[in-house]
């Protein structure tokens, strides 16, 4: 059972090059999302998913764009790099809380982004 | 909006004393907390939550939490440190009633580092 898989696990980029993460994830999760990492901020929301063909905006989407053909894929798409893009990233996913909020997620091991 | 604070960015310790490291929350309705652990290079791994129930929640490793629905606290304690624990823990809360479909708000971190 492989959880939660990213890749690539390192990238660098030149400003305004683009260039997709890929997530994806066998346990058959509904909620899929997108976090950023950056010191002293903890994790904020990029994307998020509740299903296959449904997507949302978290709290920082400006500069990505997502899409959710399958249940197991959840790819992050980087349209013009900016140097504030340079980042951790991480791919999470979770069973639907059903409104109750138990169920934890699961994360990948992240996308360690430079963008020069 | 929910929102969770760790109020420590560091914390040291010695091997074999007891750790704690602190959570409080902000939330609008039922609380859903959890606790995560970052070792370098590594995702996000879940070491315990609190639903509903007993405030004393144990976990992984040999981890528990204690629950302070008064304090809205959600602190992390270890009875005995060990070296291994070194990490970067974070405290989440799980955004039932929030703007971004049940996902997770995540504290900025706390680096733990427990001394030989």
């Amino acid at each position: 059972n492989a959880g939660v898989t990213q890749t690539p696990k390192f990238q660098v980029l030149k400003t305004g090059q683009s260039m997709t993460l890929q997530c994806a994830q066998d346990m058959n999760h509904e909620y899929m999302s997108w976090y950023r990492q950056d010191p002293g901020m903890g994790l904020r929301l990029i994307h998020y998913s509740v299903g296959a063909g449904i997507t949302d905006q978290g709290e920082v989407p400006n500069g990505y764009n997502v899409s959710r053909s399958t249940t197991e894929d959840f790819p992050l798409r980087l349209l013009s790099a900016a140097p504030s893009q340079t980042s951790v990233y991480f791919c999470a996913s979770s069973y639907s809380s059903g409104g109750i909020g138990g169920t934890e997620a699961f994360f990948g091991q992240g996308t360690r982004l430079t963008v020069v | 909006a929910q929102s969770v604070a760790q109020p420590e960015d560091q914390v040291n310790v010695a091997e074999g004393n007891p750790l704690t490291v602190k959570c409080t929350y902000s939330v609008s309705g039922n609380p859903y907390l959890f606790w995560y652990v970052q070792y370098p290079n590594r995702g996000l791994q879940f070491l315990l939550k609190y639903i509903t129930g007993d405030n004393l929640v144990k976990g992984s490793y040999g981890f528990e939490a204690e629950f302070n629905k008064s304090q809205t606290s959600f602190h992390l304690k270890k009875p005995s440190a060990l070296v291994s624990d070194s990490a970067l823990y974070f405290c989440a809360v799980r955004d039932i009633a929030g703007d971004y479909g049940q996902n997770f708000v995540f504290g900025p971190g706390t680096r733990l580092s427990v001394l030989p």
